[in-house]
Parts: structure tokens; sequence; C-alpha cells
């Protein structure tokens, strides 16, 4: 049961490149998203999807696109890495079959440093 | 807007005191209530959720919290602290409605627990 994974695991860039960040769950959850997590910020939605083609922007969308072709991927691309986008990136997934109540289950983490 | 505000960035107790993690909330709708555990390079996991049905909530590993609508308050705790329970904990706020899955997040809390 592989459940939700990420890849990579860790990741070092340089200013200006293109990066892309995957996320891939087993379960055919409706519900997918990205998050960013910093010191002092806790974690924060970068976007999310409630199923294939359907995406939406969270708190931080800027800098981020996203795209969701598959129901088991949802691929974070950073068009054009800066600095300040140095985090650690978490996917989560949902069923998506109760609303509010739905719980989230998350990826281990992509650790991006952008120099 | 919800929004959740975590009481103490960082708690340390020893091993065997009380835990206490404090998160109060903001909703304009009756919320869903949620903690969540982060053990160092790992995701997030769920501890437990407040659904409306029992104010008092149990979850995994003893932990349990409670919902206090007069005070907008769903603190964690926990009566004996072990050494694994070293982690980074996170309060999270869902809107009750239906159609609503994302996640608020608080900053975080990180429990040490000394021998």
């Amino acid at each position: 049961d592989a459940g939700i994974t990420q890849s990579p695991r860790y990741k070092i860039t340089e200013t200006g490149r293109q990066v892309t960040l995957m996320c891939h769950q087993t379960w055919s959850h409706s519900y997918m998203f990205w998050y960013r997590q910093d010191l002092g910020h806790g974690l924060r939605l970068i976007y999310y999807s409630a199923a294939a083609d359907i995406t939406d922007k969270g708190e931080v969308p800027d800098g981020y696109v996203v795209s969701r072709s598959k129901t088991e991927n949802f691929p974070l691309t950073l068009e054009s890495a800066t600095r300040s986008q140095t985090s650690v990136y978490f996917c989560a997934s949902s069923a998506g079959l109760a609303g509010g109540l739905d719980t989230q289950y998350f990826g281990p983490g992509t650790r991006l440093t952008v120099l | 807007a919800q929004s959740v505000t975590q009481l103490g960035s960082h708690v340390s107790v020893s091993e065997g005191a009380l835990v206490l993690l404090r998160c109060n909330y903001s909703s304009s709708v009756p919320p869903y209530l949620f903690w969540y555990v982060q053990y160092p390079n790992q995701g997030l996991q769920l501890l437990l959720k407040y659904t409306s049905a029992a104010t008092l909530v149990k979850g995994i590993n003893g932990f349990e919290a409670e919902f206090k609508k007069s005070e907008t308050s769903f603190h964690l705790t926990k009566p004996s602290a072990h050494m694994s329970d070293a982690a980074e904990y996170f309060c999270a706020v869902s809107d009750s409605g239906g159609s609503n899955y994302k996640l608020t997040f608080g900053k975080g809390t990180l429990l040490t627990v000394n021998p």
C-alpha cells in the first residue's frame, strides 16, 4: 500500500530555473492539495484540486503552476524559482466524501532549496 | 474567514507530566477541528478530529481534545507525556459547509519531552 508519495525528497536548484515536484497517490482520492511549510508560518495552501482537470488557488499561489490530468497525480511546477520559494512542500489528498470532515493524508514532503 | 491560533510555539514537559497544547479558532460557521502531528522529517498525520458528535474527542496515542464553543477553543491534552510524543503539533479548522474541503492550519507547537 504505497499511499501518497512525493518526489524528489530533496532538491537544490538555482534562481530562475524551472522545477517540478511530483505527487502520486494510490487511493483514487478526489481531492489533492499542495502546501508549503515555513518556520513561523505553519502550513499554507498553495493550490488544490477537486478532481482531474479541476484546480483552484489557495492562500499563496503566486509563482506556482499545477495541473491534474490524471486523478492520481498532482505535479507542482515553479516556473522560475526564487529564493523565497525555499521551503518544505507537502502534498496531501482526501477522499472528498465528507465535506469539511474529510481527513487529509500527507506525503513525506520535498525539501526544496533555491540558491 | 476562518483562522486558528496556537498559543505557544514551543512547549517543554517532563516525561510523565501532563501535556496541554492550546488552540483557539475563529469561524463564522460551526467548525470542524483537527489536530495533526508531525514527527521529524515526516509528513503530517491525523491525531483526532471534532465532528460535532461529542465535545470530548479521543485520538490516537492517548491524546484527547475538548471542544468548548464558549471559549472557541480545542485544546489538546495527554495525561502523561512519553518521549515518543516529541513532535510538532498542528491545529486546523475547516468549514462545516458541505463543499469546503480546505483546511486552515495554525502555526504549530513544537513539543519537547525531557527525560
